[in-house]
């Protein structure tokens, strides 16, 4: 597509439950990365992909947080058993690995809010 | 992680007068660059920076990656109200493929 998509939008859960956040990325781009942005604050680093390779998962908070991008295109985050805590918007965003210009391009997000 | 810090928080000005931010960092950086986030909205690159001493303009903004690599600037000349939205800085580390982000500025324009 033209640009990354993100769905939901907006999503309101009930602590406890399980969440699943999608990304469409910029057809082409082999590089797809999760950001959580807590209120009045930058960007996070979750975790980063090269096709369907997760290569560094290092900002993911805790083993409730899980990604994957079986066939190197969509991406699914999924957090289990929701806290207040994980309340925040979710940012995709794929990098053009071709172009030599090692730019974010962003979605607009899911914002999670967490009962 | 990395800590980048943004100053100043805030900024509440005049439509038509100049801005200047800027972002620092106790690590080198090899790419910086500057978003700007609208409500609701992901963040949209506006100047992406290569090069120690490199400047770079985008219309009525220019930024510069600082010489010690440690620090860039975000200047906006005659800034208009669609200027007021939150303003981000990112850099990479190396050639790592993770980018780490600023605090924020938040500019408000008064027409």
């Amino acid at each position: 597509g033209a640009g990354v998509s993100q769905s939901p939008r907006y999503k309101v859960a009930k602590r406890g439950q399980d969440v699943a956040l999608r990304c469409d990325p910029i057809s082409g781009h082999v590089s797809l990365f999760w950001y959580q942005q807590a209120l009045g604050q930058g960007p996070e680093f979750l975790t980063y992909f090269q096709n369907e390779a997760q290569l560094d998962k290092s900002g993911l908070p805790s083993d409730r947080f899980f990604a994957e991008r079986p066939e190197g295109s969509v991406s699914t985050l999924k957090i289990q058993r929701t806290q207040q805590e994980d309340s925040a918007v979710y940012l995709c965003a794929t990098r053009d690995s071709d172009s030599g210009a090692n730019v974010l391009t962003f979605g607009a997000g899911s914002r999670l809010t967490v009962l | 992680g990395q800590q980048l810090n943004q100053s100043p928080q805030s900024m509440f000005i005049q439509e038509g007068e100049d801005v200047s931010m800027n972002c620092t960092s106790s690590s080198i950086f090899n790419t910086w660059l500057w978003y700007k986030q609208d409500p609701g909205e992901g963040p949209v690159l506006l100047i992406a920076l290569y090069k120690a001493g490199e400047l770079t303009s985008n219309g009525r903004l220019t930024a510069q990656f600082g010489i010690t690599r440690k620090d860039s600037f975000l200047n906006i000349s005659a800034s208009i109200p669609s200027d007021v939205g939150i303003y981000f800085c990112a850099g990479r580390l190396g050639n790592g493929n993770q980018f780490y982000f600023g605090t924020g500025t938040s500019l408000t324009v008064i027409p």
